[in-house]
């Protein structure tokens, strides 16, 4: 079936950075955008930035512009989302989720399908 | 403090219906179309609605969504236990380049 499966819990200390993946799997991974959305503890939910596995074009949210970097390899149908210079405030979990497809007439616009299980990062001294 | 602002709860009891609103501004639900997740406790979040009032396969005729000017609401009817969740609207936003969504409903059951 189509799903998403992310990488396991991470425990980081402050300044240091993080590589959460997100394998894909059930579908062409290149025909659908990625987007990374995070959730703090007991917060909402904050979208980091979108990822085109086709083209590897990407735009992140103000948020987070200079400290995020997505990546792919598309040889084993698997995203990439780094966060560096963590911070305590970078603890939450990390969701990758599938947006719209290449074929859509505003794909980054699209609402997301099928997300990860979430990846856990925790930033403590 | 999120860009589209949802009522912190909401609750009901099993069998009634229930409305969640979600208000925004004319650079995102004014122009652009609303999308409600679902998500479970200590799990992810789950596409309910998308494009204001369109139900993926598998979500039941219970749930449905609407949009009026800069603000949109998503109904429960025949209200179950299991419905108990927290609910968030989002949208794309032209200002911003981006999605935003709403702080989310915790709707109790």
């Amino acid at each position: 079936q189509v799903q998403l499966v992310q990488s396991g819990a991470e425990v980081k200390k402050p300044g240091a950075s993080v590589r959460v993946s997100c394998k894909a799997s059930g579908y062409s991974f290149t025909d659908y955008y990625i987007h990374w959305v995070r959730q703090a503890p007991g917060q909402g939910l904050e979208w980091m930035g979108w990822f085109n596995p086709n083209s590897g074009g990407t735009i992140s949210a103000q948020n987070f512009q200079g400290r995020v970097t997505m990546t792919r390899d598309t040889s084993i149908n698997t995203a990439y989302m780094d966060l560096k210079r963590l911070t305590s405030d970078d603890t939450a979990f990390y969701y990758c989720a599938r947006g719209g497809s290449r074929m859509s007439l505003y794909p980054i616009r699209d609402a997301y399908d099928i997300w990860g299980q979430g990846t856990v990062v925790t930033v403590s001294s | 403090q999120s860009v589209l602002t949802q009522s912190p709860s909401a609750s009901g009891t099993p069998g009634q219906r229930v409305s969640i609103f979600c208000s925004g501004s004319s650079s995102n639900i004014g122009t652009n179309f609303v999308n409600w997740y679902l998500q479970l406790p200590g799990t992810a979040p789950k596409l309910l609605i998308y494009e204001n009032n369109q139900r993926p396969s598998g979500v039941p005729d219970r749930f449905s969504g609407s949009k009026s000017g800069t603000s949109a609401s998503l109904d429960i009817s025949g209200l179950r236990p299991e419905d108990e969740a927290d609910y968030y609207c989002a949208a794309w936003d032209d200002d911003l380049s981006g999605p935003v969504f709403g702080g989310g409903t915790k709707l109790t059951v």
